[in-house]
């Protein structure tokens, strides 16, 4: 079946600094959907990719989605305390159906 | 965006009782919803496919007899974890997909942290 992982599992950053974590998917997506959970919360929808090659920015977080629709990566720039959190992946089968989160990366940021 | 209320939010339970959660889509009619289950610091499980007004799809490795899914109503499904024991303990969270909408992201509940003793 569809697997997705992600890397790095953990990542320590000073504040300020920039943080990068990259998802691979073993089998060609829809589309790949990235989600943020604050400690004890629940997942929350940042954004979504569709297009091959598509670039999205969220004022300090950049989203690629890699030509060949396998592969992502989420870039936070100046890292601040409110970014702490684990940032899932998430990959949507070409069937449309199923949802296969990557293994989450936990950013810590120090003040 | 849709909102997912999920219910009870935690919940403690003795050793073979059964738990009930409920996972309400609040602003808009899902006829699919899904239930992960979360380990500490791992990610998001997924236990099984609700489908309204048909029978739940389980992934490989869950008991269909052991967590129960109903989904009676196109905005609310139900987990049910029959007799549970301390294993069962962990984070169950719901999701659904809201059809009328322009995207595929998955909302979720709040999530519900049970504890079995």
């Amino acid at each position: 079946g569809q697997q997705v992982m992600q890397i790095p599992q953990y990542q320590h950053v000073q504040e300020g600094e920039d943080f990068t974590t990259y998802c691979n998917s073993s089998t060609t997506l829809s589309n790949i959907q990235w989600y943020k959970q604050r400690p004890g919360g629940h997942p929350v929808f940042l954004i979504q990719l569709v297009k091959s090659g598509e670039v999205k920015k969220q004022k300090r977080l950049t989203f690629q989605f890699g030509e060949a629709k396998k592969n992502s990566s989420l870039h936070i720039t100046a890292t601040q305390t409110t970014d702490v959190g684990t940032y899932f992946c998430a990959g949507l089968e070409t069937s449309g159906s199923r949802l296969t989160f990557g293994e989450g990366t936990q950013l810590t940021v120090n003040p | 965006g849709a909102v997912v209320s999920q219910h009870p939010s935690w919940v403690i339970c003795k050793s073979g009782t059964s738990v009930k959660i409920e996972c309400r889509s609040l602003d808009f009619q899902a006829t699919t919803m899904f239930w992960y289950r979360q380990f500490p610091k791992q990610s998001l499980m997924l236990m099984a496919t609700s489908n309204e007004g048909s029978k739940a799809t389980y992934e490989q490795g869950v008991e269909k007899d052991k967590f129960l899914i109903n989904h009676a109503s196109l905005t609310l499904s139900t987990l049910t974890v029959t007799s549970a024991h301390p294993e069962d303990s962990s984070f169950y969270i719901c999701s659904a997909r809201d059809p009328g909408g322009r995207g595929t992201e998955a909302f979720f509940g709040q999530g519900t942290r049970l504890t079995v003793v």
